[in-house]
């Protein structure tokens, strides 16, 4: 079946860093969606990308739908405490179901 | 406008007996979705409703896994008999139309003993 391999696992940040993040997958998608959750919360959805080539941003983050529609990238500028939390990337196919990484978990140093 | 509602947010069973949980999806989302996240994983796919009709249940273990939308609109999630490996949050997902941008509720955090 589909997997997606998101990396890295996890990160520890200082504030005020950019954070980088991607996902990759050896089949194809035609949508890239990227959500936070935090601890005993469902996920929010943060980017929604429908096109290759596709730059999206919403304040500090941006997203990319990688050319080869195999992979995604994720980016945090100037990163805060608040940004803390596990972030997935989602992949789905035309009309089927939404395949989910294993999530990158957001830390920052004190 | 109101997100996806899901009743109880937590849930501790021993094993072999029964539980239910609830959703109301965001008001005029067709389609509705059930989700299993066992820790440290993303989430799952179990069961997909379009209005009141299944549109995939691949994932769903049938044995001892159940679900309804008899009016096109709030879901039931059934486990009976619940295992150890049950223990996860079910997490309740809506979408205007089919897959795509998808709407999650807060989840309910199953713990079988």
């Amino acid at each position: 079946g589909q997997q997606l391999n998101q990396s890295p696992q996890s990160m520890f940040i200082q504030e005020g860093e950019d954070v980088s993040m991607n996902c990759t997958s050896s089949s194809i998608f035609n949508t890239w969606l990227w959500y936070k959750q935090d601890p005993g919360e469902g996920p929010v959805l943060l980017i929604a990308l429908y096109k290759a080539g596709e730059l999206t941003s919403n304040g500090r983050l941006t997203a990319q739908f990688g050319i080869t529609r195999k992979d995604s990238f994720l980016n945090i500028s100037a990163s805060i405490p608040s940004d803390v939390g596990i972030y997935f990337c989602a992949g789905q196919l035309y009309g089927n179901k939404l395949v989910f990484g294993a999530g990158t978990i957001l830390r920052v140093k004190s | 406008e109101a997100g996806v509602a899901q009743s109880p947010r937590y849930k501790i069973i021993e094993k072999r007996q029964s539980v239910a949980f609830w959703c109301n999806p965001i008001s005029g989302h067709a389609t509705l979705y059930w989700y299993q996240q066992i820790l440290g994983q993303g989430p799952k796919l179990l069961i997909q409703f379009q209005n009141n009709g299944v549109v995939d249940d691949s994932q769903l273990p049938k044995d001892r896994f159940s679900a309804e939308r008899l009016k096109g609109v709030d879901s039931t999630l059934k486990i009976q008999p619940a295992k150890l490996e049950d223990s996860a949050v079910y997490l309740c997902a809506s979408s205007f139309r089919g897959p795509g941008e998808q709407f999650f509720g807060p989840g309910t955090r199953l713990t079988v003993l």
